[in-house]
């Protein structure tokens, strides 16, 4: 398996609060990329990064922020959760997807109550 | 919206049969790629096809690329109640570093 961890694992969390999803790399892939699944959606592109600092919005970015400061780390943030964000959270690095495979975390399941 | 959709969204076949499902996307790609997901788990890779490739072969998967339908298709031959899983694909979009995914199809072989 690519050396790609997601924590927390799981979480639940309060209506309001911020909650920040830590996706951590040992592969040095240039690209980071956060998705949201949902049933009926698949995949939906949250945010991505192209290199430290570098970062760019995907398909469903309302209410998400991200950062990254290191290689080995990007991070994801809801500001303030709210229930529509209730989701399964997966991270992706990439070598570069317009020639190569993307390898995924194991996923974080996000519960705002 | 979704770059990719995929159909049928769900499929049940016995062990032996092929199975085959089918993505069309809208956009000008730099490759298709397909992937698998277990109950549960991470995304695995299963096989990519460039956008000046028509047809691509890695052990019991078979897939195709029409550009000028901007479709492809997935072929899984002689299936295994191991094959169960959802499987979805995903456009490299052309001079864009973004993976897009379709709404994927779920897959039952039953033994």
């Amino acid at each position: 398996d690519a050396g790609i961890t997601q924590s927390p694992r799981h979480k639940v969390t309060e209506t309001g609060t911020p909650v920040t999803l830590r996706c951590h790399q040992t592969e040095n892939h240039r690209y980071m990329y956060w998705y949201r699944q949902d049933p009926g959606h698949g995949l939906r592109l949250i945010h991505y990064s192209y290199g430290v600092k570098d970062t760019d919005k995907g398909e469903v970015s309302d209410g998400y922020s991200v950062s990254r400061s290191k290689t080995e780390d990007f991070l994801l943030t809801l500001e303030s959760a709210t229930s529509s964000q209730t989701s399964v959270y997966f991270c992706a690095i990439s070598r570069g997807v317009e020639n190569t495979e993307a390898f995924f975390g194991q996923g974080t399941r996000l519960t705002v109550v | 919206s979704q770059q990719g959709e995929e159909d049928p969204q769900a499929l049940s076949i016995q062990e032996g049969e092929n199975a085959t499902m089918n993505c069309s996307y809208k956009t000008s790609i730099n490759n298709l790629q397909w992937y698998r997901q277990n109950s549960g788990r991470g995304l695995v890779h299963l096989i990519l096809i460039r956008s000046n490739e028509r047809e691509k072969h890695s052990g019991r998967l078979r897939v195709t690329l029409d550009t000028s339908k901007k479709s492809s298709s997935l072929l899984i031959t002689a299936s295994r109640a191991a094959d169960t899983a959802s499987y979805f694909c995903a456009t490299s979009r052309y001079n864009t570093d973004k993976l897009i995914f379709g709404t994927g199809t779920r897959l039952q072989v039953f033994p």
